[in-house]
């Protein structure tokens, strides 16, 4: 089954301690995309990467990296995560960025 | 200043009763302009890109349409299991994918 497969779907942690959200597609995407979701926000795109070993900053990247060493996979690191932080994310991919994305099932974060 | 704004915010209809979605965009050089389905808790699901002015697709209740300034969603005899959250999306000359903020769709029997 084509889907994009987020880790983990839930996840609650403390103040500066580092952690990863994984992020694999089974569908071959070169595009693939992590956005935060906040109530009377919206989406909000947090970093991109149109191939392998190339990423770039989204609207909100302060807090966060990104690695795209394999196709498939593009992890999420919050190398110290703060309060404002604690958001529902999602990890997206597509063949083509102007192609419809397919998104994760997404992982709701909460820093305490 | 928002580049995607959706219309109305809610939006309540008995089953049957037909209505449109609006959103409205001030990009330049529009590259697509995507809709999405949410369901509460769940990751969006997408519906439809639509590419340039005058194009329209359609799937099952759902039609969408396309001109310079803006999109409609319309929905036809919804049902409700076509109860959820409706996101507009466009893609700019740049590399952003900016979302609107949705328009929650409840359907009652």
């Amino acid at each position: 089954e084509a889907q994009v497969t987020q880790n983990p779907r839930y996840l609650i942690t403390v103040t500066g301690k580092k952690l990863t959200v994984t992020c694999s597609q089974n569908m071959n995407h070169e595009y693939m995309s992590w956005y935060r979701q906040d109530p009377g926000l919206g989406l909000r795109q947090i970093y991109y990467s149109m191939n392998v070993e190339v990423t770039d900053k989204g609207d909100v990247p302060e807090g966060y990296k990104v690695s795209r060493k394999e196709k498939r996979n593009f992890p999420l690191i919050l190398e110290s995560p703060s309060p404002n932080q604690t958001s529902l994310y999602f990890c997206a991919s597509s063949l083509r960025q102007s192609y419809g994305y397919t998104f994760g099932s997404g992982t709701r974060l909460t820093v305490v | 200043e928002d580049q995607v704004t959706q219309s109305p915010e809610a939006l309540r209809l008995q089953e049957g009763e037909s209505s449109s979605l609006n959103c409205s965009y001030t990009v330049s050089g529009l590259r697509g302009l995507f809709w999405y389905r949410q369901d509460p808790g769940k990751g969006p699901e997408f519906l439809f890109t639509l590419y340039s002015a005058g194009e329209e697709k359609e799937k099952e209740r759902l039609k969408a349409t396309l001109t310079k300034k803006e999109s409609f969603l319309h929905i036809t005899a919804p049902k409700p299991e076509d109860s959820a959250t409706y996101l507009c999306a466009v893609l700019d000359s740049g590399y952003a994918l900016n979302f609107g903020k949705g328009t929650s769709l409840l359907v009652t029997p």
